[in-house]
């Protein structure tokens, strides 16, 4: 099945920096990729995602690479905010099927005021 | 707009105990799955279901089952706890099939194994 890495596991930053997480994974197949972002005691949300066909996505401060050749893909968050402490995860899957999807391991984003 | 929600949501048993664990969705989403997590890991599945009836094994189905009852909701038995057992057990769905595949989570139960 698909395997998915995730680095770094701790991520602290200063505000008003940038923060980088990258994930890579091993199936060509998949063709999805969702970033969740999770706050102390809740359940994890969708922030943004990405799709094969496409090499670059932005949400306001959210920036999210896919590069296929080398099965990687990253988010940026760009001028980090206190809000923006938490775990993040990665995923990849295969769409038109059963959603399955593989999580990375997770990074723990501080945001240092 | 829909909600997940998982009952209960601290779940303190005995080694060896059978655990059952409930989640109920109203989006009425094809999909559901169970995923573990424990601290400092990601997310791991378990089971998951493709619509009512249907189970499918996850990377860590061993020491568990799982029930499909009706599309709405869908049990996890944890079949023999482990002594010293700590772990969050999310439940989320989406939809089948399709080109968007976002998965909504639920709360979480909090299992603790004395």
């Amino acid at each position: 099945g698909e395997q998915v890495e995730q680095l770094p596991s701790i991520l602290r930053v200063q505000e008003g920096s940038s923060a980088s997480i990258n994930c890579s994974y091993e199936d060509s197949a998949s063709n999805y990729f969702p970033w969740y972002k999770q706050e102390p005691g809740e359940n994890p949300k969708l922030i943004i995602d990405i799709r094969s066909n496409m090499e670059r996505k932005q949400i306001q401060e959210l920036i999210v690479l896919l590069d296929k050749k080398a099965k990687r893909f990253s988010l940026h968050i760009t001028d980090t905010q206190p809000g923006d402490s938490a775990m993040y995860f990665c995923a990849a899957s295969e769409t038109g099927g059963n959603n399955k999807l593989t999580f990375g391991q997770g990074t723990v984003l501080s945001v240092i005021p | 707009g829909g909600i997940i929600t998982q009952t209960p949501k601290f779940l303190i048993g005995q080694e060896g105990q059978k655990l059952t664990l409930k989640c109920q969705q109203n989006f009425n989403h094809d999909t559901m799955y169970w995923y573990r997590q424990d601290s400092g890991k990601g997310l791991r599945l378990i089971y998951y279901s493709i619509t009512e009836n249907d189970l499918q094994k996850g990377d860590l189905s061993e020491g568990y089952d799982a029930s499909r009852e009706k599309k709405s909701s869908f049990s996890l038995t944890v079949t023999s706890a482990q002594k010293n057992e700590m772990a969050v057990f999310l439940c989320a769905s989406s939809i089948w099939g399709g080109a968007v595949a976002e998965q909504f989570f639920g709360p979480g139960t909090r299992l603790t194994v004395l």
